[in-house]
């Protein structure tokens, strides 16, 4: 079967660093995505891993080791505005066919 | 204007109606998704389409079909509402490009009393 797993809820202070992590069981993995969704919002693409490393784009950064079935995404400098949830998500097989978490819910507070 | 774009956004119905979404893109991408997004559940996909004459079944298709009118326009359908498909349902789209981003709507708040 196909599995990912992150925590439900987070909470954090601004400006700090906030670290969400992301397990995941399944077969034909190709590649993983995190996504930023707002409450009410449409999900939007952060960042994606194919290779085992750290990809960084400003203040977020994912990293993902295939051998461990493991990625987690890193924000820095925290702010209000990052209060949001984060999906992390994996394709399999063709068509480009995302499997989502369930998410993790950021509440930044001052 | 928005590339994704989903209409109705809101929509309150009875039970035993019939209800289409309707998805149109200017993306200009060939792929096409419909989700449906529950608390606590995450994003779950109910249909996809490769290009015009693919359509396929996602991992909960049971009482909703679709129809890709062409390439910009995906329509969802749900032929006789029940309340558990009360849910926010998403659009997106993504080139043919292995790996790339999926771009979603703006989401349909569907509610089924």
């Amino acid at each position: 079967g196909q599995n990912i797993d992150q925590p439900t809820e987070m909470t954090a202070t601004e400006g700090a660093i906030v670290q969400i992590n992301c397990t995941y069981q399944t077969s034909g993995f190709n590649g993983l995505f995190w996504y930023q969704q707002h409450a009410g919002e449409a999900p939007t693409f952060l960042s994606y891993n194919v290779l085992d490393g750290l990809e960084e784009k400003g203040r977020f950064s994912s990293f993902l080791s295939r051998s461990k079935g493991y990625s987690y995404l890193l924000l820095k400098e925290l702010q209000m505005k990052d209060s949001a949830s984060y999906l992390c998500a994996v394709t399999s097989g063709g068509y480009n066919k995302l499997i989502f978490g369930a998410g993790t819910r950021l509440a930044v507070h001052p | 204007d928005a590339d994704v774009t989903q209409t109705p956004r809101n929509r309150i119905t009875k039970t035993g109606k019939r209800i289409m979404l309707e998805c149109s893109q200017t993306k200009g991408h060939d792929r096409m998704y419909w989700y449906r997004q529950d608390p606590g559940l995450g994003l779950r996909l109910i249909y996809y389409s490769f290009d015009v004459k693919d359509i396929n079944k996602g991992e909960i298709s049971d009482g909703y079909s679709v129809s890709r009118q062409a390439q910009a326009k995906f329509s969802l359908s749900l032929e006789s509402a029940i309340p558990n498909q009360t849910a926010l349902y998403f659009c997106a789209t993504s080139d043919g490009t292995a790996n790339q981003p999926q771009h979603f709507g703006d989401g349909t708040r569907l509610s089924i009393l």
